[in-house]
This record gives structure tokens, C-alpha cells and sequence, in this order.
């Protein structure tokens, strides 16, 4: 069972305020991603990390920031938020085992910028 | 690079009736495949994988066969419920001097009473 938590669930804020989604995970994984997820349900790499203190951005463009000073928590920064950034966001972690790469998410955050 | 491709959704079946989601991929090496779920309101879960051809991954009822020669992992069901009603991710990983993992677009499956 993975055991991977973010917090806000939801979240409503007005343009311009600096927020943090957070995400921790237990099972000790090295890896952890962020991925943005349109209405279309299309899943946008944002971040990930490969271990503390490595930090490198995805295939989508964003203007978030993340850090990883601990193996278990991820957490994601907006200095300055936009309408255009409402959006669900989805962390998760993972573990190589053999040939195979399998990922554990969140329940997500769901963001609404007004 | 490598992709992966699957039908558009959304798909609308009634109770009982039989699932297949198509899914290819397009890899330079020997990926490993997999097919996750995202239920309403909930972050993506594995429902099976297979990681070499031929295997055969199942799970649920679900099941999906890794086919190199026609590079398709489809996904089927003999018989849907109402509680399958979610997304579905076709995704591979590949490991090209760390692992990768690459999803489809999602497929919506509604399943009707």
C-alpha cells in the first residue's frame, strides 16, 4: 500500500498571493514528480527529483519552484498566483523495481485562482 | 522520442457490456507498460503492467497483453461494472540511463446501470 499525502485537498485563493501545495510521502522513495492535469485529464510533468537536494524542471513550462531538503516532502511554491495557474495537481513518487518503474500519486490538490 | 497513443474518449458502455481501450507506443528500446486508473476525486493508481512482450498483466478483471510486433498494449474487460466508471492511462517506462515514464492523453470510461 503507498502511502502518499498533499495537502490542501482544495484550495481557493485570489491573484497574487504566494501559496505551497505540500506532498510528503513514507515509503522512502528516492524519486518524486509534480504533474499538472488539465481538464482534459492530460497529465503535464512539472518537476521531479531524484533525490534531496536535486531538483529539475519537466517537459511543461512552469512558473512554480519546488525544493526537496528531505527525502519524504516535496513541497511545490507559486510566489504569485494567476488565474491561469487553477489547475489539479498531482504528486507522486517512485521505485525502480527491475525493469519496471511504477509510480505511486496523490489524491491530488485541486487549485482555483480567482 | 517515445510516446504513447490512446483512444479518445470518453467511452460509454452499459453494465456488463465488454471493454477495450486501445493503447500503442513508440520506444528505441524495450519499455515496460502500464496501465493506470484515476478515479473520480483520487491521484492515478496501477492496475497492471507487463514488462516484456508477450507478457500478459491483469488485475480486477482487467487484463492487457504487451505486444511488440504491433507495439499495443490494449486494454479489455469482459464484463464492465458501474464502478469502473474512471480514466485510464496507458504509460510506459523505460530506463535510458534512468528510468522515464511517459503517459497517454487518458481515456474516459462512463459505464451505465
Amino acid at each position: 500500500e503507498a502511502d502518499i499525502y498533499q495537502t490542501p485537498r482544495y484550495l481557493v485563493i485570489g491573484t497574487g498571493k504566494k501559496i505551497t501545495l505540500e506532498c510528503s510521502q513514507t515509503m522512502g522513495h528516492d524519486k518524486m514528480y509534480w504533474y499538472q492535469q488539465d481538464p482534459g485529464m492530460e497529465l503535464h510533468l512539472i518537476h521531479y527529483s531524484y533525490g534531496v537536494n536535486s531538483t529539475e524542471k519537466g517537459d511543461l513550462s512552469s512558473e512554480s519552484t519546488v525544493s526537496r531538503i528531505r527525502t519524504e516532502h516535496f513541497p511545490l511554491t507559486l510566489e504569485s498566483a494567476r488565474p491561469s495557474h487553477t489547475s489539479q495537481y498531482l504528486c507522486a513518487s517512485s521505485v525502480d523495481r527491475g525493469r519496471a518503474e511504477t509510480q505511486y500519486f496523490g489524491p491530488g490538490t485541486r487549485l482555483l485562482v480567482l | 522520442g517515445d510516446s504513447v497513443t490512446q483512444m479518445e474518449g470518453p467511452v460509454t458502455l452499459s453494465e456488463e457490456a465488454f471493454l477495450t481501450i486501445n493503447c500503442t507506443y513508440t520506444a528505441t528500446g524495450y519499455p515496460s507498460l502500464f496501465w493506470y486508473v484515476q478515479y473520480p476525486g483520487e491521484g492515478l493508481q496501477l492496475l497492471l503492467k507487463a514488462t516484456k512482450a508477450d507478457d500478459k498483466g491483469s488485475n480486477k478483471g482487467f487484463e492487457a497483453t504487451y505486444r511488440k510486433e504491433t507495439t499495443s498494449f490494449h486494454l479489455e474487460k469482459g464484463s464492465v461494472q458501474v464502478s469502473d466508471s474512471a480514466v485510464y492511462f496507458c504509460a510506459l517506462s523505460e530506463n535510458t540511463g534512468g528510468f522515464k515514464t511517459i503517459f497517454g492523453a487518458g481515456t474516459r470510461l462512463f459505464v451505465k446501470a
